[in-house]
């Protein structure tokens, strides 16, 4: 079975800094790594995802990851946050072929002007 | 992108009634849903899957006679909350999977239920 940590439950940063939230994951098997965006009383939106190849993965709204199969990581950064990034953030695995996902506990990212 | 529909957004029901939420895929066939639950400030806890034309596959701790779920056709999947109690107040969470962008699930907007 897989699991997912998120090292982080809140995150405040300055509008215009940067920031990272963390994710590490456990599974004995291959995984997809996924970040969603979650918005007040509302469903999840992809950011991005790793399937395969390149480890940097980019997504929408300038959101970055890095997967790290030694560390078993897959960080999630910004280099400049605006203050519509305030949200919370989930970082999820699937096992390959199982396509079930599980979520880590949420990052909420709080951006101050 | 592929888009999941469910309805309603919000429902509120009396103590003891039942509850049904639908998770439309509206432009794919989905095979395979998901359903999630979320309590305030926590994350997604996966409550089954379903699976088009058989039996959902529930996960450990979650009952099957209070949670019914239905995926009768290939864009389509209920989930029946019967006999509501104030604990069910939740927010319930569906997902599906298209075949042609796998593995990637694409979520509903959800479905805010309250029991009073």
């Amino acid at each position: 079975a897989q699991s997912v940590t998120q090292l982080d439950s809140q995150v405040p940063v300055f509008e215009e800094a940067p920031v990272e939230l963390r994710c590490n994951y456990s599974s004995s098997v291959s995984v997809y790594l996924f970040w969603y965006v979650q918005y007040p009383n509302q469903g999840l939106q992809l950011l991005l995802k790793y399937l395969s190849g390149s480890t940097l993965v980019k997504g929408i709204n300038g959101f970055e990851a890095e997967f790290n199969k030694s560390q078993t990581s897959f960080h999630l950064r910004k280099p400049s946050v605006h203050l519509r990034d305030t949200a919370e953030y989930f970082c999820a695995v699937s096992e390959t072929g199982g396509f079930k996902t599980i979520f880590g506990a949420g990052t909420r990212l709080f951006v101050k002007a | 992108g592929a888009v999941v529909s469910q309805h309603p957004s919000r429902v509120i029901c009396k103590s003891g009634t039942s509850v049904k939420i639908e998770c439309r895929s509206l432009d794919f066939q989905a095979t395979t849903m998901f359903w999630y639950r979320q309590f305030p400030k926590q994350s997604l806890m996966l409550m089954a899957t379903s699976n088009e034309g058989s039996k959902a596959t529930y996960e450990q701790g979650v009952e099957k006679d209070k949670f019914l779920i239905n995926h009768a056709s290939l864009t389509l999947s209920t989930l029946t909350v019967t006999s509501a109690h104030p604990e069910d107040s939740s927010f319930y969470i569906c997902s599906a999977l298209d075949a042609a962008a796998l593995p990637t699930a694409f979520f509903g907007q959800g479905t805010r239920l309250t029991v009073v």
